[in-house]
């Protein structure tokens, strides 16, 4: 089955760079689209960007160009980099498949809590 | 690009129907079909309830319907069971190929 992994440092000092990994297992990265989802502690959902199995991505204009997000087939896994992070960056980062017909988030990674402290 | 507003909380008793509203914008859901609903429960990744905002994953429960009319989305809960207290968020795709959630409602089953 469908099955999505979030792996990274659970602590990262401000105005350093935030990274993340999402292994993918059972089914390739070639064929679907991949998205990261944030969760500030006690607080609600925000969409962070997307990746497409072209390497296209799309990102919260709130962010600006602080995230980068990248793909590696050959890892069958994608990442995501935000620099200059501050502490409102703390939060559970999540990973999710997008199913691209109907624009939702269909698979979950089951997160991962990342703290911004020095 | 603005969160979808929902009510911070709703609540209801076991059997009882609640419905929770979204509202979006002519940017978001105004302009697409493509509304999701997500049920979190606590500690939890978020789970698919509804997509294409009326639509149901045939895993999820039948007391879940979605509904949307112009700039708003509603999820509606009947029969409500305990299990079914939760967080629920809306999502709806939105211009440029970029999403936005709302805020979350709590879900209380008194």
């Amino acid at each position: 089955q469908v099955q999505l992994q979030e792996s990274g440092p659970g602590l990262v000092k401000p105005s350093e760079t935030l990274s993340l990994t999402c292994i993918v297992s059972g089914i390739s990265v070639n064929t679907y689209y991949w998205s990261w989802i944030r969760q500030p502690p006690g607080k609600g959902l925000e969409w962070i960007g997307y990746i497409n199995y072209s390497g296209r991505t799309t990102h919260n204009p709130s962010l600006g160009s602080r995230l980068t997000i990248s793909i590696d087939t050959s890892m069958n896994q994608f990442s995501l980099k935000l620099s200059s992070v501050t502490a409102a960056d703390t939060a559970v980062y999540y990973c999710s498949r997008v199913d691209g017909i109907i624009q939702s988030f269909d698979y979950w990674g089951q997160g991962i809590l990342v703290t911004v402290s020095s | 690009q603005s969160a979808l507003t929902q009510p911070a909380s709703v609540s209801g008793s076991p059997g009882q129907s609640i419905t929770i509203s979204c509202t979006g914008t002519n940017s978001d859901i105004g302009s697409y079909k493509f509304v999701s609903w997500y049920q979190q429960h606590p500690g939890k990744a978020p789970r698919l309830m509804i997509y294409e905002a009326t639509k149901r994953p045939s895993r999820v429960s039948n007391r879940f319907s979605g509904a949307k009319s112009g700039n708003t989305a509603s999820l509606t809960v009947s029969g409500l069971q305990a299990e079914d207290e939760a967080d629920y968020y809306c999502c709806s795709f939105a211009s440029g190929s970029t999403w936005v959630f709302g805020g979350g409602t709590k879900l209380t089953v008194l």
